[in-house]
């Protein structure tokens, strides 16, 4: 499969612990967002990268929330100290466009519950 | 603050008829346009785009109407079938120079009745 992978696909958790997703983009793509999508709304922009570096930030992503693409292939997305506003799906998506437009690839999504 | 919205939350059509969403937006800067489908348990898959300099834009089954005069948008799928079954999401990208900072409607149901 050449798509877009994400892992753990669910991920239960309780409250105050740390989680870490990990996506691993189409490769041949340089560009690497992170959405977060909760339950009956569409997804939400978190975050991007372009090769390794993190271009942009929303400011739905608090200070407990870190992201990473170290050698511009795979990312993680890591929270601290989670809390049950933190439950939702965590997609992942990719493209090799630099530009506004163009086909966005998304993983299927991490889903985290927090208890 | 601005955003992406839908018409109707929920829409059922019968297999073999052709089905619209509708999509309203509200940030008259938008200039690129994405229709993404999203089945149970997987992540949103693109169907169709369009750039506010064309009013419409035909795909396999799938036609996308641009009316930015007020800010609408829609989605036509030609003799639904069961596999079209599925949530449909209107996005906008206000930075069409920039990433592809989605802003994404709140979603419409499509259920196809055999």
């Amino acid at each position: 499969d050449t798509g877009v992978s994400q892992n753990p696909r669910h991920k239960i958790t309780k409250r105050g612990q740390n989680v870490t997703f990990r996506c691993d983009p189409i490769s041949e793509h340089n560009r690497l967002y992170w959405y977060r999508q909760t339950l009956g709304q569409g997804p939400e922009f978190l975050t991007y990268f372009q090769n390794e570096a993190q271009l942009e930030k929303s400011r739905l992503l608090s200070d407990r929330f870190s992201a990473e693409r170290p050698k511009g292939s795979f990312s993680t997305l890591e929270i601290q100290r989670t809390e049950q506003g933190d439950s939702a799906m965590y997609l992942c998506a990719s493209s090799w466009r630099t530009g506004g437009t163009g086909e966005l690839f998304f993983g299927e999504g991490s889903r985290l519950t927090v208890l | 603050g601005e955003s992406v919205g839908l018409h109707l939350p929920t829409l059922s059509v019968q297999e073999g008829d052709n089905s619209i969403i509708n999509c309203a937006y509200s940030n008259s800067a938008s200039d690129y346009f994405i229709w993404y489908k999203q089945e149970s348990g997987k992540g949103p898959q693109f169907i169709i785009d369009i750039r506010s300099n064309m009013d419409k834009r035909q795909g396999q089954r799938v036609t996308v109407l641009l009316n930015k005069t007020v800010k609408h948008l829609s989605l036509q799928i030609a003799a639904t079938q069961p596999g079209d079954s599925a949530v449909y999401f209107c996005a906008e990208n206000p930075w069409d120079q920039g990433a592809q900072k989605l802003v994404f409607g709140q979603g419409t149901r499509l259920t196809i009745n055999p």
